[in-house]
């Protein structure tokens, strides 16, 4: 069984379209994360939730706008897709906050054409 | 702010030994190290929260040094399992403790040959 999973795994979209990729996860963690990971690797935090609570909204635009229904599900919906936000997009979880261990999903690879 | 990691890359021969750096000009709440595999995602190795700290994993470890402002990983007879890319993520001490807000490093290229 996949401890975290993200959907779509590849995504292919037109720059203004509007997008969302789904995370999951069944290990039963309270906390979950959003990370971009953009073409040089360079990884970056945007998001996290605990217990479907926003704790962490970095500087990203408000474009991004981040979901939780329930604390298993982290889903990031992007509104009016550029050019640079193409990259990886990782989902995480931790079973608290960071000086937990992070569990990351396989990615979602996004390219805005 | 974003620590510093060094070297940027490094080729191994298997067996041969390295370490990869992690620097902070800030005071830092913890060191986490993480490896990812091309096309992968990143994979934890370790936390460090306390200074002085020394942890292992098999043959690689980490210490973290008593001002907590640095972190070294250590591997030791690299395997050409060991090749990736290596993160360190960091919390600053000046946050109040743990928030989830890692900032990564750059990552250390490893490379390790037959």
């Amino acid at each position: 069984d996949t401890a975290v999973s993200q959907t779509p795994k590849y995504l292919v979209t037109q720059m203004g379209n509007d997008k969302s990729i789904k995370c999951e996860q069944n290990l039963g963690h309270d906390t979950m994360y959003w990370y971009k990971q953009d073409s040089k690797k360079f990884l970056k935090i945007m998001f996290s939730y605990n217990n479907k609570e926003l704790i962490i909204n970095e500087t990203v635009p408000n474009r991004f706008s981040p979901k939780s229904p329930d604390k298993a599900h982290l889903n990031l919906h992007i509104n009016s897709l550029e050019l640079g936000d193409s990259a990886v997009y990782f989902c995480a979880s931790s079973l608290g906050t960071v000086w937990e261990t992070q569990y990351f999903g396989p990615g979602t690879r996004l390219l805005v054409l | 702010q974003q620590p510093v990691q060094s070297p940027q890359a490094v080729i191994l021969r298997e067996g041969e030994d390295a370490v990869i750096n992690c620097s902070s000009s800030k005071a830092l709440y913890s060191v986490h190290w993480y490896r990812q595999k091309h096309g992968e995602a990143p994979v934890f190795l370790m936390i460090l929260l306390k200074g002085g700290e020394q942890k292992g994993h098999e043959k690689i470890s980490a210490s973290f040094n008593e001002k907590k402002q640095q972190s070294s990983l250590y591997l030791t007879a690299s395997q050409l399992s060991y090749s990736g890319t290596y993160f360190c993520g960091t919390e600053r001490a000046d946050y109040g403790g743990s928030q989830g807000n890692l900032i990564f490093g750059k990552g250390t290229k490893l490379s390790v040959k037959p």
